[in-house]
């Protein structure tokens, strides 16, 4: 049950775009299409911000987009915004449990 | 709306027990697995338990299992963590989430701070 792996850190302009991977095996991102995103700002539970690897909860804007490639799952947040700086956390299916990965801190520069 | 209100956090020595609760209102609660996860002061998110919506299944994290019991009233909308055997490491803010379709958390509480400390 080892952590997904994620940047510690990412940074990006205002109106520009940002990625964050989440790396795991074959055991848990690679072998399912349950994959999701969370976002945390300080103090705060945290947000459901995309399922089933590239599915978006209503609410949530479309400047955010998630994907996945063998083992390897991303967000992608478009046309940043200041609000959007916060901890991004990724999350799989791992057969009977779940792993999250480590977190990524995203600053709006 | 949906509503998860987690209760029973506090302080308790290395080596002893705590009841966690998580009161869930707003939705059906016997049609969702819940689950409890954990962040540590400063650090990531955990996955610790699991229960499906009859409590029929349970699954936990290999840092807790033996110590950790999960378990749920679907007559009374609560969902419970007994935890025994604390250990500083499990020092964190517990928090219950609600499992849609299996693969996501849609709802979180608020949170409940579990301190380990003689």
């Amino acid at each position: 049950q080892s952590a997904l792996t994620q940047p510690r850190s990412v940074s990006g302009s205002p109106g520009q775009s940002v990625t964050i991977s989440c790396t795991g095996t074959s055991s848990d991102v690679g072998g399912y299409n349950y994959v999701s995103w969370y976002q945390q700002h300080p103090g705060k539970a945290p947000k459901l911000m995309i399922y089933d690897v590239s599915e978006r909860p209503s609410g949530v804007p479309d400047r955010f987009s998630g994907s996945k490639s063998g083992n390897t799952a991303s967000l992608t947040i478009s046309g940043l915004q200041a609000e959007d700086e916060a901890d991004y956390y990724c999350c799989s299916y791992a057969g009977s449990h779940w792993v999250f990965g480590g977190g990524t801190k995203l600053t709006v520069l | 709306e949906v509503h998860l209100v987690e209760s029973g956090g506090g302080l308790v020595q290395p080596g002893g027990s705590l009841r966690l609760s998580c009161a869930a209102s707003g939705f059906t609660f016997y049609s969702y697995a819940m689950h409890w996860v954990r962040q540590a002061p400063g650090k990531g998110l955990e996955y610790v338990s699991a229960i499906s919506s009859n409590g029929g299944s349970t699954y936990y994290a290999n840092s807790v299992k033996g110590r950790f019991t999960i378990s749920r009233d679907n007559s009374k909308n609560m969902l419970y963590l007994q935890m025994g055997s604390l250990r500083a490491e499990d020092m964190a803010v517990y928090y219950c989430a609600r499992v849609a379709h299996g693969s996501k958390y849609d709802y979180w509480g608020q949170g409940t701070l579990v301190t380990v400390s003689s």
